[in-house]
C-alpha cells in the first residue's frame, strides 16, 4: 500500500516568504508527526495530532510555525516569515496511535531559505 | 529533558566486519527504545525496538539490547554488507504515544 507522502520534495523559498508543506498519511492512520531535520542532526519533534487536534505543539519554534489537520488525515504546516534558519528536511510521520505505535516516515521536504 | 547520545561518525567497515554503534539515553521513567535506518534517498524505517530493561530487538541480522543499568542500546551486527551502508538513528519514547526523541545519527560506510 502506499506510505507516507510529502509535497513539494523541494521548496526553494526567499527570506520572508510563506510556506506551505504537505503531508498525506498512511489512509486510516489517526496519529500524525512533523518533525524538522537540520543538517548532521537527528529529527527534531514539532508537532503531534491525533486525529484532528494538535495533542501536543511544544515542539514548534515559534509562532512563524503553525499546522492544521481540519480532516483528521491530511495536515499542513505553514511557515510564515521564513528565516534561513527555518532550511531544514521537515517529515512527516504517522501511525496507528496508541501506546508504543510504530511511526511510518515520509521522504521529507527539503526547505531551503535564501 | 530526555536525550539521546549516539557515536559520532562516520564509520566506515570492510564487508563482513563487526559493527557496533553505541547509544546512551537520558530519561525519566522507562522509555521505549528504537533504532532507525535512512538508506540513501529514502525516508527513516524502524530498524528495530525494545520496549523494557533486558528485551533484545533484532531485525535483519542487527540486534540491540536494553540496558537500564548502564542506560544505553548499542547496535550490532556480527557481518555487515555494503546495503547496509545508511544513516542509524537512536531514538526513544518517553512513554506511551509520545514523539520520538533522536539521536544525531551515525553514517555507515561498508566498502566491499
Amino acid at each position: 500500500g502506499a506510505g507516507v507522502s510529502q509535497t513539494p520534495s523541494n521548496k526553494v523559498t526567499e527570506k520572508g516568504k510563506y510556506v506551505e508543506l504537505r503531508c498525506d498519511p498512511i489512509s486510516g492512520h489517526t496519529a500524525l508527526y512533523w518533525y524538522r531535520q537540520s543538517l548532521g542532526q537527528g529529527p527534531e519533534f514539532l508537532i503531534y495530532f491525533q486525529g484532528t487536534g494538535a495533542a501536543d505543539d511544544s515542539g514548534l519554534p515559534n509562532d512563524r510555525f503553525f499546522a492544521v489537520r481540519p480532516e483528521g488525515s491530511v495536515s499542513t504546516l505553514k511557515i510564515q516569515r521564513t528565516e534561513r534558519g527555518d532550511s531544514a528536511v521537515y517529515l512527516c510521520a504517522s501511525g496507528v496511535g496508541g501506546a508504543l505505535s510504530e511511526q511510518f516516515f515520509g521522504p521529507g521536504t527539503r526547505l531551503t531559505v535564501l | 529533558g530526555d536525550s539521546v547520545t549516539q557515536m559520532e561518525g562516520p564509520v566506515t567497515l570492510s564487508e563482513e566486519a563487526f559493527l557496533t554503534i553505541n547509544c546512551t539515553y537520558t530519561a525519566t521513567g522507562y522509555p521505549s527504545l528504537f533504532w532507525y535506518v535512512q538508506y540513501p534517498g529514502e525516508g527513516l524505517q524502524l530498524l528495530l525496538k525494545a520496549t523494557k530493561a533486558d528485551d533484545k530487538g533484532s531485525n535483519k541480522g542487527f540486534e540491540a539490547t536494553y540496558r537500564k543499568e548502564t542506560t544505553s542500546f548499542h547496535l550490532e551486527k556480527g557481518s555487515v554488507q555494503v546495503s547496509d551502508s545508511a544513516v542509524y538513528f537512536c531514538a526513544l519514547t518517553p512513554s506511551g504515544n509520545t514523539p520520538l526523541v533522536f539521536g544525531k545519527g551515525t553514517r555507515l560506510s561498508v566498502i566491499a
